[in-house]
């Protein structure tokens, strides 16, 4: 299947600190990403959809002045915790589709685990 | 609203033993239907995505089932190994061009050897 490759895998901050998270597709184009957070033991809870050169699309809740993302070409998107805060700590996770319209079978990346102290 | 459930919540089985998950959905308006494995602290590794025209899909060991009609899919595990020991996701994606998929509530499966 394609791959999908999140960086960093895990990455501590200082509370107040921005970190930036990137998901990128390696061998195919991805006009759609997803960006998911999954707290213990519970399922996915989808954060924004960001497609390629338009602005991302916030689920409800989820302040987009906060989680920045930025889908800059086919194959990366960029999610952006600013002003990092311990609640924030979370295993964030991000998905590809392969064209739409087409089979559109997910991937997902091996997420990021974010600590914030 | 679309309301994914997945039974058992968890499932502990004997090393060899063939096995059955499920997924229900209320919504049968359906694009395609996609079951997942994540293994803890891990993201999610795409098993089998069945279209909403498909009855079923095979890989390997797995066989994914769709019965659009019922809001059922099952994903079926024959000779089960303590590799596949995981949480199990299904996620339905809705037709008529919505991209959100929803995801099932995960069964956590335990293979002892």
């Amino acid at each position: 299947g394609a791959v999908v490759s999140q960086h960093p895998s895990r990455v501590i901050c200082k509370s107040g600190t921005s970190v930036k998270i990137e998901c990128r597709s390696l061998d195919f184009q991805a006009t759609t990403m997803f960006w998911y957070r999954q707290f213990p033991k519970q399922s996915l809870m989808l954060m924004a959809t960001s497609n390629e050169g338009s602005k991302a699309t916030y689920e409800q809740g989820v302040e987009k002045d906060k989680f920045l993302i930025n889908h800059a070409s086919l194959t990366l998107s960029t999610l952006t915790v600013t002003s990092a805060h311990p609640e924030d700590s979370s295993f964030y996770i991000c998905s590809a589709r392969v064209r739409q319209g087409e089979a559109g079978e997910l991937f997902f990346g091996e997420g990021s685990r974010l600590t914030v102290l | 609203k679309q309301e994914v459930t997945q039974i058992p919540a968890a499932l502990s089985v004997p090393e060899g033993e063939n096995l059955v998950l499920n997924c229900s959905f209320t919504d049968s308006a359906i694009y395609n239907l996609q079951w997942f494995r994540q293994d803890p602290g891990k993201g999610l590794t795409s098993l089998l995505l069945i279209q909403s025209s498909q009855r079923e899909q095979t890989s390997g060991r797995l066989n994914a089932s769709l019965d659009k009609s019922s809001g059922r899919s099952t994903l079926y595990i024959a000779a089960s190994q303590p590799g596949d020991s995981a949480t199990y996701l299904c996620a339905v994606r809705p037709s008529g061009g919505y991209q959100k998929v929803t995801f099932g509530t995960g069964t956590k499966l335990q293979v002892i050897p």
